[in-house]
């Protein structure tokens, strides 16, 4: 079974403190994993696509990187406006091109003045 | 250049009254998803359409009903809703591809059950 599991699942930083958030993961045949920000009565907002082992991709402070089994999204410097809940998710194995996700619990980051 | 577009974005309604939600797209995406996430969990699917293909979850109550008259609309229907059906009802799309494409997700629909 899929299994998608978030680390920490709470995150206090000071402002400017960098760290790193953690998605692992237990798919047969991984097809993408998907990083999306939730901030409070609102919907994901899509940030990063990953497809391969070692593939690394940059949006402002945000970095997420992917290894086979796990992977991370650095906040580098961050600012009160990056405090969200952050989610990780991947396409169900049994399924399509198009079909279900499966998400991780999500890290609640709350980044401090 | 709302993308994945919901209405209304708060829903009261009371225990066993029918409801209605809407979601539209400008992306032109064959793929349309509503997903149910209550407070502190993860969304959960509840069914999607290919085009005009419906796929029900396993688990998804036979309470839950949808629609898509065409490419850019998708309705969900509840048909009788209960106190547990209170949650955030979002939308997403994606298109088809050789890949696993990224879902875009709508700004959500809260809906109170009195």
């Amino acid at each position: 079974e899929d299994q998608v599991t978030q680390s920490p699942e709470a995150l206090r930083l000071q402002e400017g403190e960098s760290s790193s958030l953690n998605c692992s993961y237990t798919v047969s045949g991984l097809r993408g994993l998907f990083w999306y920000r939730q901030d409070p009565g609102k919907g994901p907002e899509f940030l990063f696509t990953l497809y391969s082992a070692g593939e690394e991709k940059e949006k402002e402070r945000l970095k997420a990187t992917l290894t086979k089994k796990e992977s991370f999204l650095h906040i580098t410097a961050p600012k009160p406006e990056d405090s969200a809940t952050y989610l990780c998710a991947v396409p169900w194995a049994g399924g399509t091109s198009y079909g279900k996700l499966t998400f991780g619990q999500g890290t609640i980051l709350t980044v401090h003045p | 250049d709302a993308m994945v577009i919901q209405n209304p974005r708060y829903q009261v309604t009371q225990f066993g009254k029918p409801v209605t939600l809407s979601c539209s797209q400008t992306l032109n995406h064959n793929v349309m998803y509503w997903y149910q996430q209550k407070s502190s969990q993860a969304p959960k699917l509840l069914f999607h359409y290919y085009d005009k293909d419906f796929n029900n979850e396993a688990d998804t109550p036979d309470n839950f009903q949808s629609r898509r008259p065409n490419t850019s609309f998708c309705f969900l229907d509840i048909r009788s809703p209960g106190l547990g059906d209170a949650a955030m009802y979002l939308c997403a799309t994606s298109r088809v591809s050789g890949y696993q494409e990224t879902q875009y997700f709508g700004p959500g629909t809260r809906l109170l059950v009195l």
